[in-house]
């Protein structure tokens, strides 16, 4: 396993479809996180795992908003009724729970851009 | 030097030069730092670590130092290279309960001039 992996990479939808992104994550690693990014800013959190039990959500992550992670393995996060707000790049990041840290690996994103 | 709307802090060094990259953290109860690279177009790459009851850390040309009492953390590149060119994040955990979540600041931007 060579990292966590995200797909698509790019979606460009138009404004009010609904989109889905997936993430999988580095094998073994129990924890995932959803970020999201805008130009010039660092990445926001949006939500956790530990395995398949959702343990956080921030409060960006709106009723349009919902993440899944139904084995324990790959996540999906799915963006209903787009709104041209939502234009960012989505990050997935995994780690695992050792003795000396929780080092937390993300993946190259999924750019969205709402038209 | 530092700048307004969306553009960055940018530290302009040369080549061979070493880079301070300097970060406020917010929240005195952050038990764990990581510093990260970002590159244009790609997701944050760790590069360093550091936890609270340390005050420096250090890797392969890269150091970290946390100084606790003003709440302020620095990344040290020595012989910085073009390959350094990047935006570089640090990011505070605060863990109620194990949950470790990152929360980043704006970043920095490096631009290494060969």
């Amino acid at each position: 396993d060579t990292g966590v992996s995200q797909n698509p990479r790019h979606k460009i939808t138009k404004r009010g479809q609904n989109v889905t992104f997936r993430c999988d994550p580095i094998s073994e690693h129990n924890r995932l996180y959803w970020y999201r990014q805008t130009l010039g800013q660092g990445p926001e959190f949006l939500t956790y795992f530990q395995n398949e039990a959702q343990l956080e959500k921030s409060r960006l992550l709106s009723d349009r908003f919902s993440a899944e992670r139904p084995k324990g393995s790959f996540s999906t996060l799915e963006i209903q009724r787009t709104e041209q707000g939502d234009s960012a790049m989505y990050l997935c990041a995994s780690s695992i729970d050792t003795a000396s840290g929780n080092t937390i690996y993300f993946g190259e994103g999924s750019w969205l851009t709402v038209v | 030097g530092e700048s307004v709307g969306l553009h960055l802090p940018t530290l302009s060094v040369q080549e061979g030069d070493n880079s301070i990259i300097n970060c406020a953290y917010s929240n005195s109860a952050s038990d764990y730092f990581i510093w990260y690279k970002q590159e244009s177009g790609k997701g944050p790459q760790f590069i360093i670590d550091i936890r609270s009851n340390m005050d420096k850390r250090q890797g392969q040309r890269v150091t970290v130092l946390l100084n606790k009492t003003v709440k302020h953390l620095s990344l040290q590149i020595a012989a910085t290279q073009p390959g350094d060119s990047a935006v570089y994040f640090c990011a505070e955990n605060i863990s109620p309960g194990g949950s470790y979540i990152p929360t980043f600041g704006r970043g920095t931007s490096l631009i290494v001039h060969p």
